[in-house]
């Protein structure tokens, strides 16, 4: 049974960088499927943010500009979410998930001084 | 950006009732390889969304049969039969047809 569990730190100073760790057991990231970070904002909001295909290749919503990066390390099975520059329009609970089919429990990320 | 209208904002349903979702589409998410890329997604309170429906109108592995989608071009549904109270929660659309992919604003399904 597949398994995504996202971490990182819950409190990001404006103008920083957030980054998060999506940790995969029960899959291989380099067997198949696209792997997203997606992000739901207070209310109920959603937003695709990108992914990194099981090839390796990466494809980022526009509104994040050149913000963000997607990332992997296939020898420890997991991916990565760099978000640079964040201001308090960044605070949301971050999910990663196997093509949306399979999600992790989310991680609240809050963007404050 | 595709934009997807999901109407009504908010559903109160009694138990055992039907539920139905519209998910309108600012332009038709049929792909050029002839797939439609529409999904439907269920939050229950305090867990992550959960695959309900892809392509318009496959149930996900697990999902039970009083979930059914249907619609084509830029005009999609979400019924369900019998609402149970495992099905309360918020239910998205989305659209993986056209880059960037998209959400709808979400409805809450909910209690009377």
């Amino acid at each position: 049974e597949i398994q995504l569990q996202e971490s990182g730190p819950g409190l990001v100073k404006p103008s920083q960088s957030l980054s998060l760790t999506c940790s995969v057991t029960g899959y291989t990231i380099t067997s198949g499927y696209d792997w997203s970070w997606i992000r739901k904002f207070p209310g109920n909001k959603m937003e695709w943010m990108g992914y990194i295909s099981y090839s390796g290749s990466t494809n980022y919503n526009p509104s994040l500009k050149s913000r963000i990066s997607i990332t992997r390390d296939t020898s420890k099975n997991q991916f990565f979410l760099q978000l640079n520059s964040v201001t308090t329009e960044d605070t949301a609970t971050y999910y990663c998930a196997r093509s949306f089919m399979d999600w992790g429990q989310g991680v609240m990320v809050t963007v404050s001084s | 950006d595709v934009v997807l209208t999901q109407t009504p904002v908010a559903q109160p349903v009694t138990l055992g009732d039907q539920a139905s979702i519209s998910c309108r589409s600012s332009q038709s998410l049929v792909h050029s390889n002839g797939n439609t890329y529409l999904e439907w997604y269920l939050q229950k309170p305090g867990q992550s969304p959960q695959l309900l429906i892809y392509k318009v109108s496959n149930r996900f592995s697990g999902v039970p049969d009083r979930f059914i989608g249907s619609g084509s071009g830029s005009d999609f549904t979400l019924k369900i039969s019998r609402v149970e109270p495992e099905d309360l929660g918020v239910y998205y659309c989305f659209q993986a047809t056209h880059d960037p992919y998209t959400f709808g604003a979400g409805t809450k399904l909910e209690l009377k």
